[in-house]
C-alpha cells in the first residue's frame, strides 16, 4: 500500500514530549520527511532523511524510523509548535505520498 | 536566498482551465525539480506531480493524469501548472515547492521540499 497513516490528533502539555507517528509500507524503503503547517500558511520542512533539521528548526524536533513506522518527536513542546504535521515519502512508483496529518495541540 | 513566488488567486467556472505560475530565484533554476501540491479546504496535502527544471520531464499523480500539464520556462526561472476541466472539488490552495535530495545509507534517497511558494487559492464555482 502507498498510504501513510497518522493519528488525527494528539495533545501535549507545555514543556513535555510528544511523538507523532506515520505508518506505511514505503517507510521500509524511504525515510519520512516531516512538514509543519500552521493555519493559513504554507508547510514548513522540519525533518528530512534519517534525522536532519533544516537551518532554523529548533533541536527539540527529531526524527526516527523503525520498520514501517516513522516518528517525529518534539522534546519540550512550546506553544508555537501547535500546528498540523504531515509526513511524506515516496511509493513504489516513485510518486510522493503525504500522510493524513496530525493536529498537535499544546495545552 | 531562495524564493519561490506564485501567481495570485483565481476564480473559475466548472469546466474551465487555470494556469498557476511559480517564479524561482536565488538559485540555479535548472538544478532542481519543482513539485506541485494542493490542499482542499480543511483537508490534507495532496501531491499533484513533478517537473524537472533541467529537461522538462514530468510525472503526474494518477488521480489527475490527463487533466494536468506542468511546464517550465528556463529563461524566466518559472514553472507552470495548468489544470483543465475544473470541477468544484478542485477548489484548493495550490503550492509549488522546490525539491532537494539527501542520500544516506540504509534507505533510498530522500526527496524533500525545503522551499515552498506562498500558495495560490483556486476557487471553482458556478
Amino acid at each position: 500500500s502507498s498510504e501513510l497513516t497518522q493519528d488525527p490528533a494528539v495533545s501535549v502539555a507545555l514543556g513535555q514530549t510528544v511523538r507523532i507517528t506515520c505508518q506505511g509500507d514505503s517507510l521500509r524503503i524511504y525515510y519520512a520527511t516531516w512538514y509543519q503547517q500552521k493555519p493559513g500558511q504554507a508547510p514548513v520542512l522540519v525533518i528530512y532523511g534519517r534525522n536532519n533539521r533544516p537551518s532554523g528548526i529548533p533541536d527539540r524536533f527529531s526524527g526516527s524510523s523503525s520498520g514501517n513506522t516513522a516518528s517525529l518527536t518534539i522534546t519540550g513542546a512550546q506553544a508555537e509548535d501547535e500546528a498540523d504535521y504531515y509526513c511524506n515519502s515516496r511509493d513504489s512508483s516513485d510518486n510522493h505520498v503525504f500522510g493524513t496529518g496530525t493536529k498537535v495541540t499544546v495545552l | 536566498q531562495v524564493q519561490v513566488v506564485q501567481s495570485g488567486g483565481e476564480v473559475k467556472r466548472p469546466g474551465a482551465s487555470v494556469k498557476v505560475s511559480c517564479k524561482a530565484s536565488g538559485y540555479t533554476f535548472t538544478s532542481y525539480g519543482i513539485s506541485w501540491v494542493r490542499q482542499a479546504p480543511g483537508q490534507g496535502l495532496e501531491w499533484m506531480g513533478w517537473i524537472s527544471a533541467y529537461n522538462g520531464n514530468t510525472k503526474y499523480a494518477e488521480k489527475i493524469q490527463g487533466r494536468v500539464t506542468m511546464t517550465r520556462d528556463t529563461s524566466t526561472s518559472t514553472a507552470y501548472m495548468e489544470l483543465r476541466s475544473l470541477r468544484s472539488d478542485d477548489t484548493a490552495v495550490y503550492y509549488c515547492a522546490r525539491e532537494s535530495e539527501k542520500r544516506e545509507p540504509e534507505k533510498m534517497a530522500t526527496i524533500f521540499f525545503q522551499h515552498w511558494g506562498q500558495g495560490t487559492l483556486v476557487i471553482v464555482s458556478s
